[in-house]
């Protein structure tokens, strides 16, 4: 089974500041990988499906130029907030179409706990 | 309409009460279907795909009806530890597209 690394597990930043967060994918190629955010008491929204080599395809309602995926290589994906403010505060975690370790539907990373100040 | 609905829940049984959770899908191109479970605070996590002929994991019976493009979740002999928020997902047609979470029922076994 698949395998995707995500980091950071949690951060705090400054309302204005950038966050980046990192997918990795540690053994196996992820041509596409998706983005979720989870507001609590809330569900997991699709953000975006990042595809590796080209722009990232974003749901209705998400600012690409708030949101910025790069997904340059076939292990890495990538999520910057830019300009973060407080509404931004969620779960972000990404996910690839591959099976987990138990063989079966999709790999999740554990996911980023973002904290706007 | 939206992708996923599911029950709002939450359910509050006691253990070894049989609880059943349902759900509707509106794009009829969908070909996944699962079941997730989430603790708060986690990432979700698989519980069991779903098949259109029904599929049973222990406790955990899984049944799909395309037609009406409803799925359902039933668990027997509840124990503490199922205490969680069930996700009904599916995903948007072929092989390989995102999947999309219903809002998510939560459970709450008590002794």
């Amino acid at each position: 089974g698949a395998v995707v690394s995500q980091h950071p597990s949690w951060v705090i930043c400054k309302s204005g500041t950038s966050v980046k967060i990192e997918c990795r994918s540690l053994d196996f190629q992820a041509t596409t990988m998706f983005w979720y955010r989870q507001f609590p008491k809330q569900s997991l929204m699709l953000m975006a499906t990042s595809n590796e080599g080209s722009k990232a395809t974003y749901e209705q309602g998400v600012e690409k130029d708030k949101f910025l995926i790069n997904h340059a290589s076939l292990t890495l994906s990538t999520l910057t907030v830019t300009s973060a403010h407080p509404e931004d505060s969620s779960f972000y975690i990404c996910s690839a179409d591959r099976p987990n370790l138990q063989g079966y539907g999709y790999t999740f990373g554990s996911g980023t706990r973002l904290t706007v100040v | 309409r939206k992708e996923v609905e599911q029950d709002p829940g939450p359910f509050n049984v006691p253990e070894g009460a049989t609880v059943a959770f349902n759900c509707t899908y509106s794009n009829s191109a969908s070909q996944s279907f699962f079941w997730y479970r989430q603790d708060c605070r986690k990432e979700p996590k698989l519980l069991m795909s779903v098949y259109s002929s029904g599929n049973e994991d222990g406790r955990f019976t899984a049944q799909l009806n395309r037609a009406s493009q409803y799925i359902s979740l039933l668990i027997r002999d509840s124990k503490l530890s199922d205490s969680a928020t069930y996700l009904c997902v599916v995903n948007r047609g072929q092989a390989g597209t995102a999947l999309i979470f219903g809002k998510g029922t939560t459970l709450s076994v008590s002794s």
